[in-house]
């Protein structure tokens, strides 16, 4: 059964700062997608980024990245220049490929607090 | 527009009383999803339903059922609510296209107190 794990509950820093977060994940497919997703304030949770486990460039998109450890099942999530509107609740996620493969899961995720 | 809605955004209810929970979107997006979420436990799955009448449990669906009779709308019903159920409740799209790496569409969620 596939499983989604966050180990930091929260993370403070301050502005302009990069913040690392951690997720690894089991399991079994071959072929599987990471994704990271952000719950606001208001209780929004918005997509942030997406990793494909057969590419093995790191994705990027704006100030977020990823770093696909593969052989360590894991994907942190890197904010580099933090912003105090980046305060939020930070969920790693995992969807499984193949025929069944359209069950997502989630990690207990991360909150992050940006400080001025 | 690209849009997943839920109502109501608020609910109280007694334990007992039946309880239904609505989400529409408007992407035409075949996979459809309950999720809840408690603090401490993230997201968790309750149903997905892959079109109309082809549901599937998640991770938790005791307590739950859903029903989805058109692509756009998919309900979750729980019968005879407990008081364990207070949670806040989302709901989900994604389109499927043959591969799984499509992101979600969330909408803004359900609070619900079952007192």
């Amino acid at each position: 059964a596939q499983k989604v794990t966050q180990t930091q509950t929260s993370i403070s820093v301050m502005e302009k700062t990069t913040v690392t977060m951690d997720c690894v994940y089991e399991t079994q497919d071959s072929s599987y997608f990471l994704f990271w997703y952000k719950q606001t304030a208001s209780g929004e949770i918005v997509f942030l980024i997406r990793q494909d486990s057969y590419k093995k460039e790191n994705a990027t998109v704006g100030h977020y990245s990823l770093n696909f450890q593969k052989p360590k099942s894991s994907i942190g999530l890197i904010i580099t220049a933090t912003q105090i509107e980046d305060s939020a609740v930070y969920f790693c996620a995992m969807r499984e490929g193949g025929t069944g493969g359209y069950k997502v899961v989630f990690g207990s995720g991360t909150r992050l607090l940006v400080s001025p | 527009d690209m849009k997943v809605t839920q109502m109501p955004r608020y609910l109280i209810k007694r334990m007992g009383e039946n309880v239904l929970l609505e989400c529409g979107q408007d992407m035409s997006h075949e996979t459809m999803y309950w999720y809840r979420q408690d603090p401490g436990l993230g997201l968790q799955l309750i149903y997905i339903s892959y079109d109309v009448d082809s549901n599937s449990e998640g991770d938790i669906p005791k307590g739950y059922r859903v029903s989805r009779k058109k692509r756009e709308h998919f309900s979750l019903i729980l019968d005879s609510a407990k008081t364990n159920q207070t949670s806040v409740y989302f709901c989900a799209s994604s389109p499927n296209r043959g591969i799984s790496n499509e992101r979600l569409f969330f909408g803004h969620g359900t609070k619900l107190s079952v007192l």
